[in-house]
């Protein structure tokens, strides 16, 4: 199995950029849900999708925020315009329905000058 | 709301055994788990347990289940220096089912 993939690993960018984070999930997995890392902060629950529908979005900071998943094998993150306190490690994680154990994908380390 | 507070660090010496704790607040988690992140990688599940179980041993790890104090704890006996990492305690949370995590116990090893 390949995992869960995203991209990219890294990205610096300057203020008021737009940023765009990918995920592939494991296949045959229903679910999938991006998760932000900080130091501060911990680990938070951005957004979750089942069979490709948000369930919840409760997460995302804000309107700059924006998550899609047109399809059971892709999804997408996006940060327009990205503003230096977005800086973390953005996660993508499926799920395997029947025990609901989360695969992570490596993350994303975003830098925002 | 739903919560899970785990201490934030824990320093063990090698060969001895660590215990990390968590405790939650959802009686109704039908799931909890235990993940491990390393410096620079994604969360990975280290083991899980069921909440009609009290108990689940897996090789050196040991996860014991309180559910009347909503108390769970992982130990992880005869500690190697390459289990130093960060570990996250999770309950299935919500009615669609998804994680919320503690915000980590970080095990630092020293030989």
């Amino acid at each position: 199995d390949a995992g869960v993939i995203q991209s990219p690993r890294h990205e610096v960018t300057e203020m008021g950029q737009e940023v765009t984070l990918r995920c592939k999930p494991i296949s045959g997995h229903n679910s999938l849900f991006w998760y932000r890392q900080t130091m501060m902060r911990g680990l938070e629950l951005l957004i979750y999708f089942n069979n490709n529908v948000p369930i919840d979005d409760s997460g995302m900071p804000e309107d700059r925020f924006s998550a899609k998943m047109p399809n059971a094998s892709f999804s997408t993150l996006k940060i327009q315009p990205s503003e230096p306190r977005d800086s973390a490690v953005y996660f993508c994680a499926s799920r395997r329905a029947a025990t609901g154990e989360l695969f992570f994908g490596e993350g994303s380390r975003l830098t925002v000058l | 709301g739903e919560d899970v507070e785990q201490s934030l660090f824990l320093s063990v010496r090698e060969g001895d055994s660590s215990v990390i704790n968590c405790t939650y607040t959802d009686s109704s988690s039908t799931y909890l788990y235990w993940y491990k992140q390393e410096p620079g990688a994604g969360l990975q599940l280290l083991t899980y347990i069921f909440s009609n179980m009290d108990m689940k041993q897996d090789q050196r790890l040991t996860v014991l289940l309180n559910k009347k104090d909503k108390h769970l704890s992982l130990r992880i006996a005869d500690t190697q220096t390459g289990d130093s990492a960060i570990y996250f305690c999770a309950e299935m949370g919500g009615s669609q089912g998804n994680l919320i995590f503690g915000k980590g116990t970080k095990l630092s090893v020293k030989p």
